[in-house]
């Protein structure tokens, strides 16, 4: 049973416009929320992060915007560009227990258009 | 150099052998992780560590086993390794828990291949 799921597997902008990434969880104990960006060969790199408590956080051109009624967040990128172009994987934390670890969700591949 | 190294990159091995990945770090972190990713699957958590002396089972831990030999290195070995065990496996390092914020540093990655 998946706890964080990402139903887009892939998502085509064009550049410049702007992408917008959707994750959905069930788990209602998660915490913190975080984007990660993959490119092929190499691992995951941080990319933003939510907490609980809040409801955006922008860093640069990447906002995301948490939803906890609906449990639901979204990664927004404006605008996009060519290097944006990789697989970008939602993950959750939950604390309880003092448990720790991400549980990821399966990824959206964004292809940036020129 | 990179911060957190893992080896072999890549990796055949036949069913029933015995496999050891290798992760070492140089950021100084507590705390350590090794997830596997199977192909269109997001990452799933095997073990993580807090310290030396303090292992914790993940989501998918069963036939997997973990050492904690320093601070930094922690390795994942497949007692017996099976075809579905096959997948890319990523170490990952983190100063502090994930939940104060503190950012999680992946490792490049072993692509296992069990035969």
């Amino acid at each position: 049973d998946q706890q964080v799921k990402q139903n887009s597997p892939s998502l085509s902008v064009q550049e410049g416009r702007i992408s917008i990434l959707n994750c959905d969880y069930t788990n209602s104990m998660f915490d913190y929320f975080l984007w990660y960006k993959k490119y092929p060969a190499e691992g995951p790199t941080f990319l933003i992060s939510i907490s609980s408590i809040k409801d955006k956080n922008e860093d640069g051109r990447f906002t995301v915007f948490l939803n906890k009624s609906a449990k639901h967040l979204s990664l927004h990128i404006v605008p996009s560009q060519p290097g944006d172009s990789a697989v970008y994987f939602c993950a959750a934390v939950y604390s309880g227990g003092g448990a720790d670890g991400l549980t990821f969700g399966k990824g959206t591949h964004l292809i940036i258009q020129p | 150099d990179a911060d957190v190294t893992q080896t072999p990159r890549n990796r055949i091995t036949k069913t029933g052998k015995r496999i050891m990945l290798e992760c070492s770090q140089t950021k100084g972190h507590d705390r350590m992780y090794w997830y596997r990713q199977d192909p269109g699957l997001g990452l799933r958590l095997i073990y993580y560590s807090f310290d030396v002396k303090d292992i914790n089972k993940g989501e998918i831990s069963d036939g997997y086993s973990v050492s904690r030999q320093a601070q930094a290195k922690f390795s994942l070995s497949l007692e017996s390794a099976i075809p579905n065990q096959t997948a890319l496996y990523f170490c990952a390092t983190s100063d502090g828990p994930l939940i104060y914020n503190n950012e999680q540093y992946f490792g490049p990655g072993t692509r296992l291949t069990v035969t």
